[in-house]
């Protein structure tokens, strides 16, 4: 069983599309979060959502929608997106107030704008 | 707010040659220290932590970091290498009151027969 399930694995689409990343935990963690792998594989974090609540939301444009309709999913919708856009998606989860134990990520999304 | 620094972003090494992975941190408050480790086209698998007690820490795959508070410095080590450690080394940090990981720029570890 999957801890961290990402769908779907690869995404290409065009430009201007819109699109969505589902991600679903089995671990009973109530934390989750989108990270953004960038070509330099640098991490940044774009949100969080504890209990289905938004916690952290980085300066990421607002054509990024994240939804959470329970806490074991978190879903990472995309409007009109762009080529810069491109890049590896990661769900990851933790437990909050444990979250010194860090993170269980899913094998991520490759989006790939043309 | 933290920070994390790798300083080298590359690090090839041959087949059972010892190496270090670099890692410095900064922060204005105590943290939790982290190494993930992403293999071609997976996602990032934890390697080991410091969270508090004994400066050395012990992870998976014989790899093994030191916590040195006053460089604040958490780097990576393996005495002997394989070829299936050749993969991404990301180290990360989180403060005790944010849950929260910053995670610095990787460090590919290449290594060759």
């Amino acid at each position: 069983d999957t801890a961290v399930s990402q769908t779907p694995k690869y995404l290409v689409t065009q430009m201007g599309n819109d699109k969505s990343i589902k991600c679903e935990q089995n671990l009973g963690h109530d934390t989750m979060y989108w990270y953004k792998q960038d070509s330099k594989k640098f991490l940044k974090i774009m949100f969080s959502y504890n209990n289905k609540e938004l916690i952290i939301n980085e300066t990421v444009p607002n054509r990024f929608s994240p939804k959470s309709p329970d806490k074991a999913h978190l879903n990472l919708h995309i409007n009109s997106l762009e080529l810069g856009d491109s890049a590896v998606y990661f769900c990851a989860s933790s437990q909050a107030g444990q979250h010194n134990y860090g993170y269980t990520f899913g094998s991520g999304t490759r989006l790939t704008v043309v | 707010a933290q920070s994390v620094t790798q300083l080298d972003s590359q690090v090839p090494v041959f087949e059972e040659a010892p190496v270090e992975l670099r890692c410095n941190y900064s922060s204005s408050v105590s943290v939790y220290l982290f190494w993930y480790v992403q293999y071609p086209n997976q996602g990032l698998q934890l390697l080991l932590k410091y969270l508090s007690g004994s400066t050395l820490v012990k992870g998976i795959n014989g790899f093994e970091a030191e916590f040195n508070k006053s460089q604040t410095s958490f780097h990576l080590r393996k005495p002997s290498v394989h070829i299936s450690d050749t993969a991404e080394y990301f180290c990360a940090v989180s403060s005790y009151n944010f849950n929260k990981f910053y995670f610095g720029s990787g460090t590919k570890l290449n290594v060759k027969p």
